[in-house]
């Protein structure tokens, strides 16, 4: 098994870009995923594959990757993008990062 | 659209054995190839994956839970289901199911349905 590291917490004004940052060995072999979660709501995918969007997730969210980190960038953030994000990959098992608490200031 | 449904105990008691079934709706189980996921989340923290089934019943779990988890399907309720043995109070949490996300073209290893969620309490 292995492990992915987010920072536990991010703070951005509204109309800014938000960047949380994912580390972990296996990334340069596996894809990444993120999800949001806010309050008392099941997770929602917002990336896969590194940096593709599901249908109906706002083009402000992108995905990017760079050897042993990936990022989730958040552009013109809006208040309601306040929330716990997490990244995920897989190998035969499935891993979470620890979650980043985006604050919108 | 798949729908997932937890259901089962709210209260388990130390020792015993969490059982929890996935009811899925708007599709067959056994249609398509696809995982079919347990994740589990204590309040206030991360999410924790428990494991998965692939349609044709192979499992694979994580490893820090594998000796005490047993995740099979029932294709005939369309449903799936999760033990999860000897539990203590380290196991509260909330419980969800999910299926593997799907694009237009190719599947992968993230969530694209999830369940709402249960809230399983290990207590005596």
């Amino acid at each position: 098994s292995y492990e992915l590291t987010q920072p536990p917490s991010v703070s951005v004004s509204p109309g800014q870009t938000a960047r949380i940052t994912c580390s972990g060995d296996a990334l340069p072999k596996q894809y990444a995923y993120w999800y949001q979660q806010k309050p008392g709501q099941a997770p929602v995918l917002v990336i896969y594959k590194d940096s593709e969007r599901p249908s109906g997730i706002p083009e402000r969210f992108s995905g990017s990757s760079s050897g042993t980190t990936v990022t989730l960038t958040i552009s013109g953030v809006q208040a309601e993008d306040e929330a716990d994000y997490y990244c995920q990959s897989a190998d035969s098992t499935v891993v979470f990062g620890g979650g980043t608490k985006l604050t919108v200031l | 659209q798949v729908q997932l449904q937890e259901s089962g105990p709210g209260l388990v008691k130390p020792s015993q054995t969490l059982s929890l079934t996935c009811t899925v709706s708007g599709g067959s189980i056994s249609s398509g190839s696809y995982y079919w996921s347990w994740i589990r989340q204590p309040a206030g923290k991360g999410l924790e994956w428990i494991g998965r089934i692939y349609t044709s019943g192979s499992t694979n779990y994580n490893p820090s839970l594998k000796s005490r988890v047993t995740i099979s399907v029932d294709t005939s309720k369309n449903q799936f289901s999760l033990k999860l043995s000897s539990v203590t109070a380290a196991d509260t949490a909330v419980y969800y199911c999910a299926r593997q996300y799907c694009s237009s073209t190719s599947c992968y290893a993230a969530v694209g349905y999830w369940g709402q969620g249960t809230l399983v309490t290990v207590s005596s």
